[in-house]
């Protein structure tokens, strides 16, 4: 089946540095991918729509200069948080949406990062 | 209020029991619906999408009432490897667009 890749996992850095989470479909054309970050005990929250070759779409809310998003290829979505702070420690999870084997379009999550800042 | 409401749980099982969760949405014009199971710290997987005439998935059932705006979760014979937590999803646009994640219901199956 359809797989998206996403790396790091897990990641710590210092207060102040920048940190970049890449998002790879593997085996189908993502169009489209989506941002989500999740604080713990809540619910995804969709950061931003990342559309190949464009700027990508922000929710309300979330800062476009500090969560910049890159999607430049049909298989490949970097978020990076820039100047990371505490607040920023968080569980990011991007997805991507594509048809594999002529079925119907679904969406596939990548397995996260969980970005502690310290 | 928010647009999609869930028990937070836990809700503590024996294994073999059936345990019910529900979820209520506020946005009427929402699509489509769906259950996503998330193990901690792991992305969210899709169990099964929820339809008006209630689907079936081997020991799962889910039902979707519109004019309630009521999706619920049924799991017989609970297993220790159901344990998770159980995520309502409701789709507000078409492509996955305005997907919309519950803050999800924890389930606990002890032996």
């Amino acid at each position: 089946g359809a797989v998206v890749s996403q790396h790091p996992s897990r990641v710590i850095c210092k207060s102040g540095t920048s940190v970049k989470i890449e998002c790879r479909s593997l085996d189908f054309q993502a169009t489209t991918m989506f941002w989500y970050r999740q604080f713990p005990k809540q619910s995804l929250m969709l950061m931003a729509t990342s559309n190949e070759g464009s700027k990508a779409t922000y929710e309300q809310g979330v800062e476009k200069d500090k969560f910049l998003i890159n999607h430049a290829s049909l298989t490949l979505s970097t978020l990076t948080v820039t100047s990371a702070h505490p607040e920023d420690s968080s569980f990011y999870i991007c997805s991507a949406r594509g048809r594999t084997g002529g079925a119907n379009e679904k969406l596939f999550f990548g397995s996260g990062t969980q970005l502690s800042v310290l | 209020r928010k647009e999609v409401e869930q028990d937070p749980g836990p809700f503590n099982v024996p294994e073999g029991a059936t345990v019910a969760f529900n979820c209520t949405y506020s946005n009427s014009a929402s699509q489509s619906f769906f259950w996503y199971r998330q193990d901690c710290r792991k992305e969210p997987k899709l169990l099964m999408s929820v339809y008006s005439s209630g689907n079936e998935d081997g020991r799962f059932t889910a039902q979707l009432n519109r004019a309630s705006q009521y999706i619920s979760l049924l799991i017989r014979d609970s297993k220790l490897s159901d344990s998770a937590t159980y995520l309502c999803v409701v789709n507000r646009g078409a492509g996955f667009q305005k997907l919309v994640f519950g803050t999800g219901t924890r389930l606990l199956v002890s032996p």
